[in-house]
């Protein structure tokens, strides 16, 4: 079964700087990876997915990730975070094959500072 | 634009209640989802739905039972509520059963059981 793994619990950073959030994922073979945002008291929302092709993904609200697959990893980047950027970030899996559904991380907060 | 509603936004019942979490999506998608997300453990698929009356178990069905008897309806049953079931339960539908379909999310239920 596939896993993911986000290290970083809780992040923070000054409003124009530029962000990276970390994930990790374990499957056998070139998974479905997928970046969801939560905003405070909403569901979640698709920022971005890669299912194969380009490496470097861009998706809504100017974020974008790097498929690397030589270190099993999907980080989210963004140039420069906005005060509307906080929110809760969930990096998912699904395999490419089978009938496995979503697995999710366990997300990274992310708070932004004047 | 898809829309997933979840028929409250904060419910309070007693330990051994029966609950019924409803969810709505209204853009004819074949996969509705239940998920239950606390803190440090992310999301976890509790039950899935390819059809009408068709179910599936997720990760962590016990305790839990589910009814879809419409196309745009999936509700979530707690038959016994303990308080190890206070939880953020989401709601998600999907246009159909592939993983790489994207997931659209309601604003989520936040259950507390006394």
């Amino acid at each position: 079964a596939q896993s993911v793994t986000q290290p970083d619990i809780h992040i923070t950073v000054s409003e124009g700087a530029s962000l990276e959030l970390r994930c990790n994922y374990s499957y056998g073979a070139t998974p479905y990876l997928f970046w969801y945002v939560q905003s405070p008291g909403q569901g979640l929302q698709l920022l971005l997915k890669y299912f194969s092709g380009d490496t470097l993904v861009q998706g809504i609200k100017g974020f974008e990730a790097e498929f690397k697959r030589s270190q099993s990893s999907f980080n989210l980047r963004k140039p420069s975070v906005h005060w509307s950027d906080a929110a809760e970030y969930f990096c998912a899996v699904a395999p490419s094959v089978g009938n496995e559904k979503l697995t999710f991380g366990t997300g990274t907060r992310l708070t932004i500072i004047p | 634009d898809v829309k997933v509603t979840q028929s409250s936004r904060y419910l309070v019942k007693r330990t051994g209640e029966k609950v019924f979490l409803e969810c709505v999506q209204d853009m004819d998608h074949e996969n509705m989802f239940w998920y239950r997300q606390d803190p440090g453990l992310g999301l976890r698929l509790i039950y899935f739905s390819y059809d009408v009356k068709m179910k599936e178990k997720g990760d962590i069905p016990e305790g839990y039972s589910v009814s879809r008897e419409k196309k745009e309806r999936f509700s979530l049953i707690l038959e016994s509520a303990s308080t190890n079931q206070t939880s953020m339960y989401l709601c998600a539908s999907s246009l159909d059963s592939g993983a790489q379909e994207t997931q659209y999310f309601g604003p989520g239920t936040r259950l507390l059981v006394l």
